[in-house]
C-alpha cells in the first residue's frame, strides 16, 4: 500500500518568506508526527497529532512554526518569516496508534537563502 | 533527561564480516527501542523494535538487536554485512508514559560503510 508522502520534495525560499510543507499519512493512521533533521541538531521532534488535535507541540522551535491537521489525514507545517537556520530536512511520520511503529515519509528538504 | 547515544559516528566493515552498531539509552520507565536506517536522500526506514519479551529482536534485511537492561544498551547486529547495508543508522527511544504521545528521541546516527 501507499506509504507516507510529503510535498514538495525540495523547497528553496528567500529569508523572510513563508513556506508550507505538506504530509499525507498512511491511510487510517491516526497519529502523525513532524521531525526536523539538520546537521547541527540531528533528528528533533517538532509536534505530534492524534486525530486533528496536537497534544504535544513542545518541539516547535519558535512561534514562527505552526502545524495543523484536517480530516484526521493531511497535515501542513507552516514556517513564517523563514530564517537561514530553518534550513533542514523536515520529516513526517505516521502510526496507526501512538504506541505503534512510526513510518516515515521521504522528507522535504528546505533551503532558506 | 531522556537521551540516546550512538558512540560511533562511523563504522567500517568488510563485506561478509559481522557488524555491530552501538546504542545506549537513558530513559525513565521501561523503554521502547527502535532502529531505523536512512539511505541518501531518503526518509527513515523501520528496521526493528523492542517493546517487551525476548531480549533478541530480529528485524528486516537480516538485522537483529539485543536489548540489555543492565547495560542500558540496544546494539544493532548483522552476522554478515553486505555492501548494500552501507547507510546511516539511527537508534531511537520512545519515552514511556501516557502523556508522551509516542514521540521518538533519536541518537545522532552512525554511518555504516561496508567495503567489498
Amino acid at each position: 500500500g501507499a506509504g507516507v508522502s510529503q510535498s514538495p520534495s525540495n523547497k528553496v525560499t528567500e529569508k523572510g518568506k513563508d513556506v508550507e510543507l505538506r504530509c499525507d499519512p498512511i491511510s487510517g493512521h491516526t497519529a502523525l508526527y513532524w521531525y526536523r533533521q539538520s546537521l547541527g541538531q540531528g533528528l528533533e521532534f517538532l509536534i505530534y497529532f492524534q486525530g486533528n488535535s496536537a497534544p504535544d507541540k513542545s518541539g516547535l522551535p519558535s512561534d514562527r512554526f505552526s502545524a495543523e491537521r484536517t480530516g484526521g489525514s493531511v497535515s501542513t507545517l507552516t514556517i513564517q518569516r523563514t530564517q537561514q537556520e530553518d534550513s533542514a530536512v523536515y520529516l513526517c511520520a505516521s502510526s496507526s496508534h501512538t504506541q505503534e511503529t512510526q513510518y516515515f515519509g521521504p522528507g522535504t528538504r528546505l533551503l532558506v537563502l | 533527561a531522556q537521551s540516546v547515544a550512538q558512540p560511533e559516528d562511523q563504522v567500517n566493515v568488510a563485506e561478509g564480516n559481522p557488524l555491530t552498531v552501538k546504542c545506549t539509552y537513558s530513559v525513565s520507565g521501561n523503554p521502547y527501542l527502535f532502529w531505523y536506517v536512512q539511505y541518501p536522500n531518503r526518509g527513515l526506514q523501520f528496521l526493528l523494535k523492542y517493546i517487551t519479551g525476548d531480549n533478541l529482536v530480529k528485524g528486516s534485511y537480516g538485522f537483529e538487536a539485543e536489548f540489555n537492561k543492565s547495560q542500558t544498551s540496544f546494539h544493532l547486529k548483522k552476522p554478515s554485512a553486505l555492501v548494500s547495508d552501507s547507510a546511516l543508522y539511527f537508534c531511537a527511544v520512545r519515552p514511556w508514559g501516557y502523556n508522551q504521545g509516542g514521540k521518538l528521541i533519536f541518537g545522532q546516527g552512525t554511518e555504516l560503510s561496508v567495503k567489498p
